[in-house]
């Protein structure tokens, strides 16, 4: 069945490092990819998205290049700030036969605090 | 543009009851789809309702149900509480072909 796997966690860093979280999937077709962020006591919020391979997703600093061929979408930002401590959710969907079926497979979760 | 709305916010139930959880879709947005949280883990999917009708199902069982309104607002019901349906029930609304799905803040609900 279709899966998403995050790299293992947490991950602590200080203001301004660079911060990567990797993805990869396994999906039967040709998934959308997306990362949420879950702030703490709230629901998920859609960070970035990409619809087909070599699509790069943006958002507030962060990236994510969906990569076919490894079939990762790793998260990157370039400078985090304590304001991003929060948890990330890699997730993917699959359109069935055009309707408007797509439910959400989602990652573990990673939990990002960073420290000023 | 209201965004998706969920409750009640929190509730705690005793195991055996019965809970209906409510959610309003956001405005123009057809499709409703349910997911339980687990706490430390991520989403998982329940099922989704398109046009008044589930449109879709994951690995859960029957006293799992649900319901779409002609406004596209939905209701979670999960009957025979177990200690293990403890979790944040989270509710997401979309285009009729859209892929992104926008999600309300949950609802948390503690089975005793």
């Amino acid at each position: 069945g279709d899966s998403v796997t995050q790299m293992e966690g947490p991950v602590t860093l200080s203001e301004e490092a660079f911060l990567t979280i990797n993805c990869t999937y396994t999906a039967t077709g040709y998934p959308s990819l997306f990362w949420y962020v879950q702030y703490p006591g709230e629901g998920l919020q859609l960070l970035l998205k990409a619809t087909k391979a070599d699509d790069k997703g943006s958002n507030k600093g962060f990236e994510a290049t969906y990569r076919k061929e490894t079939t990762s979408f790793h998260l990157e930002k370039g400078s985090v700030q304590v304001s991003d401590s929060a948890v990330y959710f890699c997730a993917l969907s699959l359109n069935a036969g055009g309707t408007s079926y797509g439910k959400l497979t989602f990652g573990q979760g990673t939990i990002l605090t960073v420290h000023p | 543009e209201t965004g998706v709305t969920q409750s009640p916010t929190h509730l705690i139930k005793t195991r055996g009851q019965q809970v209906t959880l409510r959610c309003s879709s956001q405005s123009g947005h057809n499709t409703v789809s349910w997911y339980q949280q687990a706490l430390g883990q991520g989403p998982q999917f329940i099922f989704q309702y398109y046009r008044e009708e589930e449109n879709g199902r994951g690995n859960f069982p029957p006293r799992f149900s649900g319901l779409q309104f002609p406004n596209y607002s939905s209701e979670l019901n999960v009957n025979a509480l177990e200690l293990d349906d403890s979790a944040l029930y989270l509710c997401a609304s979309s285009l009729p072909t859209g892929y992104e799905q926008y999600f309300g803040p949950g609802t948390r609900l503690t089975v005793t």
